[in-house]
């Protein structure tokens, strides 16, 4: 079995709505972190969460929210899906230390038509 | 801001070639770099990590890192078209926001027959 696990792996909605993506992980690790990626864009963080008490915004956290519910899960909602936020979701993981390897969920594509 | 640039390619070669992979970055007190294979829509995959100045074998690939010049690169022997794939360059950042990764946009590979 995977151990970073993301669901839905694809997903279209329109504009407006409300979605959430979750990820689970079966490593144990502490850290947990969401990225979008765009053509030409590369990877940027949404947001990370270094144990359950801790949430931190990343560089492009307007228009989503996050919730750690247990060290192994993680999710992120869009509160009012735009189409902009057209993107491939990835969710990853990490160890405490400081340079923690991160690695990598299967991706989520979401399209907001 | 954190800065991580890559050759933005593409970078083409022949098969049983040698591939060489370049990044730079801009904080001086970065610790820990990493290179990640990313097949089209596919996930990031971690192939390595180096945290001291040197190169660092594993089977085809080697990793050069230079800190005094904040550079590192990936070098991949014997090239394969299985190797055709974007590689991302990450960094890892100090300070408060020690555990995150900052990554380059990466350079799509092709290695052609």
């Amino acid at each position: 079995d995977a151990d970073v696990t993301q669901t839905p792996r694809n997903r279209i909605t329109k504009t407006g709505k409300r979605i959430m993506l979750e990820c689970s992980q079966t490593k144990g690790h502490d850290r947990m972190y969401w990225y979008r990626q765009d053509p030409g864009l590369g990877l940027r963080l949404i947001y990370y969460s270094f144990d359950v008490k801790d949430i931190n915004k990343g560089e492009i956290s307007d228009g989503y929210s996050v919730s750690r519910q247990a060290q192994a899960k993680f999710s992120l909602s869009l509160e009012s899906a735009i189409p902009n936020q057209t993107a491939l979701y990835f969710c990853a993981t990490s160890d405490t230390g400081t340079g923690a390897e991160q690695y990598f969920g299967p991706g989520t594509r979401l399209t907001v038509t | 801001q954190k800065e991580v640039e890559q050759n933005s390619g593409p970078l083409s070669v022949p098969e049983g070639a040698i591939a060489s992979l370049n990044c730079t970055y801009s904080d001086r007190g970065s610790q820990s770099f990493f290179w990640y294979r990313q097949y089209s829509g596919k996930s990031p995959e971690l192939i390595m990590s180096i945290y001291s100045n040197g190169d660092k074998e594993d089977g085809r690939f080697t990793a050069q890192l230079n800190k005094a010049s904040q550079y590192v690169s990936l070098l991949i022997r014997d090239s394969q078209p299985s190797d055709s794939a974007t590689y991302l360059c990450a960094v890892n950042a100090r300070g408060s926001t020690l555990g995150r990764l900052y990554f380059g946009r990466g350079t799509q590979l092709t290695v052609w027959p």
